[in-house]
């Protein structure tokens, strides 16, 4: 069976610090992947999604980057945090991109201080 | 895609059905209904989707009207599990990406 794997849990990072969460979807191949951030009361704000390998469409300016360096394996940096990327931040995967039934993961709940 | 309304939260007792509405007056022929549901500090679950037929699954059900502006979910009988933010999404079928709204909040009571 397929499942996707988020870590860290939680984090708490300094203002300008970098940043690095890693998603990794294991069962499948070839998967769309999706990252979402969810700021506090509010709705999921879809930031990145990729296609394959390399594939990163990115959905809204900011201050983060996402890569697909493996197959599986979707991560999601800042070179320099800010307060608002604060957040609890999803990684979401579907294996077949014509039915789109996401399945998300546990997620990483991000404070910035 | 097109945009969705839901209420901003609806209270139901346990044991009871919950039904949450969704209006989606501007979907477009290809445009699939999807319904998710978050519970606190978790990721979203998928629950179910359709296109013009009532579905029904181990989960839900739902409901869309013949003009296809709206859509009920339903949870015949609620538990306070059930207890969630519920996102109801209307998506292309030739996308990749779903659009979440700020969704409704079930608050199920025993």
């Amino acid at each position: 069976s397929q499942t996707i794997h988020q870590w860290p849990a939680t984090l708490v990072q300094p203002v300008g610090s970098p940043l690095s969460l890693e998603c990794t979807v294991e069962g499948t191949s070839n998967p769309n992947l999706y990252w979402y951030r969810q700021a506090a009361g509010r709705g999921l704000q879809l930031l990145f999604y990729s296609v394959g390998i390399g594939q990163i469409s990115s959905e809204v300016p900011q201050n983060l980057s996402a890569s697909r360096p493996q197959d599986r394996q979707f991560i999601l940096s800042s070179k320099k945090l800010l307060l608002s990327d604060s957040g609890f931040y999803l990684c979401a995967w579907t294996p077949d991109p014509s039915t789109d039934t996401q399945y998300f993961g546990p997620g990483t709940r991000l404070t910035v201080l | 895609d097109a945009k969705t309304t839901q209420p901003p939260s609806m209270d139901c007792a346990e044991g009871r059905a919950a039904n949450l509405p969704c209006n989606h007056s501007t979907i477009s022929g290809n445009e699939y209904v999807y319904w998710y549901r978050q519970i606190h500090s978790q990721g979203p679950q998928y629950i179910i989707h359709g296109l013009k037929n009532n579905e029904t699954n181990e989960m839900a059900s739902l409901i869309i009207t013949e003009d296809r502006k709206s859509s009920t979910l339903i949870l015949p009988h609620a538990t306070l599990r059930d207890t969630a933010v519920y996102y109801c999404i209307a998506r292309s079928y030739n996308t990749d990406k779903l659009i979440f709204g700020t969704g409704t909040r079930l608050q199920v009571f025993p």
